[in-house]
């Protein structure tokens, strides 16, 4: 199965700043997707990261907030903007490989905004 | 709404302590159940899917069972390595994964 490298591992932030979140994957993917995971809370889907294209963001989520940009099919970048303690969190990079039905993580940037 | 709801939110056991995790699960036309195993500091890592009812997986100590409404996830003697948390997830008609929120197993040597 893929392997995905994910960076910053983890990050401490200021209100109001901007951290981009890199996802590389060792192999060509057509399908990637990026979580966050709140203490206590569900895996939530923030969008669906396109190549060529822009993201599909799901409901609450929106591009001024998480823009995402999917260059190419092994790499793709969330930012979280104008941080608030409300997006400490962690965010996940997840892919789907052709031809199966199960999602691949990495291992998840932490993210704390003070 | 498609939900997907585990239990217990956590649990103790002792080693050689057996124990099952439920998932009950609502969704509109299940295309595929899920269980992952989360360790702390890492991303889920994927275990099993379940497609339909009556349906069972083993992986060495686990063992996950499918009912039209519940999936059980069987613990038979488990270790301290079993420790982690342990997320099942629904796909939907839609495609779309939800997941629960997870059950937090630790194993007492």
């Amino acid at each position: 199965s893929a392997v995905i490298s994910q960076k910053p591992s983890r990050d401490i932030c200021q209100r109001g700043t901007s951290l981009t979140i890199q996802c590389q994957v060792d192999s060509q993917v057509t399908m990637m997707f990026w979580y966050r995971q709140q203490p206590g809370q569900s895996l939530t889907l923030i969008a669906t990261a396109n190549q060529g294209s822009e993201a599909t963001y799901e409901s609450g989520f929106v591009i001024d907030k998480f823009p995402i940009s999917r260059p190419n099919l092994t790499f793709s970048t969330l930012t979280v903007s104008n941080m608030s303690p409300e997006d400490s969190s962690i965010y996940l990079c997840s892919v789907r490989e052709s031809g199966a039905n199960v999602l691949t993580f990495g291992a998840g940037s932490r993210l704390t905004v003070l | 709404e498609d939900q997907v709801t585990q239990s217990p939110e956590a649990l103790r056991l002792q080693e050689g302590e057996s124990s099952s995790l439920n998932c009950s699960y609502t969704v509109s036309g299940l295309r595929g159940l899920f269980w992952y195993r989360q360790d702390p500091g890492k991303g889920p890592e994927f275990l099993f899917t379940l497609y339909s009812a009556g349906e069972e997986k083993e992986k060495e100590r686990l063992k996950a069972t499918l009912t039209k409404k519940e999936s059980f996830l069987h613990i038979t003697a488990p270790k301290p390595e079993d420790s982690a948390t342990y997320l099942c997830a629904v796909q939907a008609r839609d495609d779309k994964i939800i997941f629960g929120k997870g059950t937090r197993l630790h194993i007492l040597p």
